[in-house]
């Protein structure tokens, strides 16, 4: 069965600073990785996704993620997190192996402070 | 944004009755998925379908049924609505699972918040 952990129900992080959101999966077969955002009220926003290649992934408004197939994790991270970043995160997989399924974590709170 | 339009926005049921939300896409897109997104629990798959008339269950199916008779529409019915499934429900498309020429990523609808009295 696949699924996905997202460690921290919050994460907190000064404006300026790097910020790391953690994500770890499990499934039987190569992952497709992805990462959404979410805004208050709205629907979820795609960020970037790992599907093979190379580990490090670029995706929208700076955000960044790195694949690590040893430690079954896909962080996302950013150098410098904005204000404006302060939303909810969410992890998802897709097993190749499977029809189409994906499962999100449980989402993290990132809240950047000036 | 993607052409997917869920209705209705919102709706307040009472318990027992059964509720029918609609999931419209314009994108002809091949996967489509039913979350329920509740505080504490993230996003949960309730059931998807990976074709006209090819559905499977997801983590929370329990008192769920799905049907898709057409590619654009993808319908979730709560059989008898119990207090346990008031939830904001998001519907997402997809043009594909793997790679291949194809976008692989999901697109999300803004949502029905069901409340069920």
């Amino acid at each position: 069965a696949q699924s996905v952990a997202q460690p921290e129900d919050q994460v907190n992080v000064a404006e300026g600073n790097p910020l790391t959101v953690k994500c770890t999966y499990s499934v039987s077969g190569n992952p497709y990785l992805f990462w959404y955002v979410q805004y208050p009220n709205r629907g979820l926003q795609f960020l970037l996704k790992y599907i093979t290649g190379d580990n490090l992934v670029k995706g929208s408004y700076g955000f960044e993620a790195e694949f690590n197939k040893s430690q079954t994790s896909f962080h996302l991270k950013k150098p410098s997190a904005l204000v404006s970043d302060s939303a909810l995160y969410f992890c998802a997989v897709r097993d190749i192996r499977n029809t189409g399924k994906l499962i999100f974590g449980q989402g993290t709170t990132l809240q950047v402070k000036p | 944004d993607a052409g997917i339009t869920q209705s209705p926005r919102h709706k307040v049921t009472e318990t027992g009755t059964p509720v029918t939300l609609r999931c419209h896409q314009t994108e002809n897109h091949r996967y489509m998925y039913w979350y329920r997104q509740d505080p504490g629990h993230g996003l949960r798959l309730i059931h998807y379908s990976y074709g006209v008339k090819d559905t499977d269950k997801g983590e929370v199916s329990d008192g769920y049924s799905v049907s898709r008779s057409k590619t654009e529409d993808f319908l979730l019915t709560l059989e008898s609505a119990t207090s346990s499934q008031t939830s904001v429900y998001f519907c997402a498309i997809s043009e594909s699972a793997w790679q291949g020429g194809k976008n692989t990523e999901a697109f999300f609808g803004q949502g029905t918040r069901l409340t069920v009295v």
